[in-house]
């Protein structure tokens, strides 16, 4: 059972470049999140998806964009990266509303 | 692994003590509240959850205090072993969707 996978692991990107982070549960849950850890501070939602086909903006979605590709995956982009994004990336999904989130290994995003 | 929680608060505590970590947490209408345990280069994983009609919840080794009075949260780790060494998180659902919004965190040192 592999739970939440994210790819890829590691990134580095020069300012101005474009990515997408993949993102797959096989838990069948219905509620997805993307959140950005930075040094010295906790998980801050990017944005989330309560169930397939809807997405919502978390505490700091500027510069990014989601999709909810179906109830598996949920894809996070950057148009055009920035070195203030620069961080580790999680993906986590639930099953219920307001349950335990499962967070996949992260992303750590290099942008220079 | 990544270099989380470089500036959080640290508790350091000898093998076989017991641990207390402590988070206040921001909203009152919160109505549910996790506490993740994090190591090096992985992704937070659940240790034990509590609802606000609660006050006390007992896992393996793991007790979770809920002061809603206050707004306090604390786990309590007994007999702490070397492997509990990590960066602790709470986090909140303040009912909005399916959020959770993540605490700063604490380093947890275990000294053999």
């Amino acid at each position: 059972n592999a739970g939440v996978t994210q790819t890829p692991k590691f990134q580095v990107l020069k300012t101005g470049q474009s990515m997408t982070l993949q993102c797959a549960q096989d838990m069948n849950h219905n509620s997805m999140y993307w959140y950005r850890q930075d040094p010295g501070m906790g998980l801050r939602l990017i944005y989330y998806s309560a169930s397939e086909g809807t997405t919502d903006k978390g505490e700091v979605p500027n510069g990014y964009n989601v999709s909810r590709l179906n109830k598996r995956e949920f894809s996070l982009r950057l148009e055009s990266a920035a070195p203030s994004q620069t961080s580790v990336y999680f993906c986590a999904s639930s099953a219920r509303d307001r349950g335990e989130a499962f967070f996949g290994q992260g992303t750590r995003l290099t942008v220079v | 692994g990544e270099s989380v929680g470089l500036h959080l608060p640290t508790l350091s505590v000898q093998e076989g003590d017991n641990s207390i970590i402590n988070c206040a947490y921001s909203n009152s209408a919160s109505d549910y509240f996790i506490w993740y345990k994090q190591e090096s280069g992985k992704g937070p994983q659940f240790i034990i959850d509590i609802r606000s009609n609660m006050d006390k919840r007992q896992g393996q080794r793991v007790t979770v205090l809920l002061n809603k009075t206050v707004k306090h949260l604390s786990l309590q780790i007994a007999a702490t072993q070397p492997g509990d060494s990590a960066v602790y998180f709470c986090a909140e659902n303040p009912g909005a969707g399916n959020m959770l919004t993540f605490g700063g965190g604490t380093r947890l040192m275990v000294k053999p």
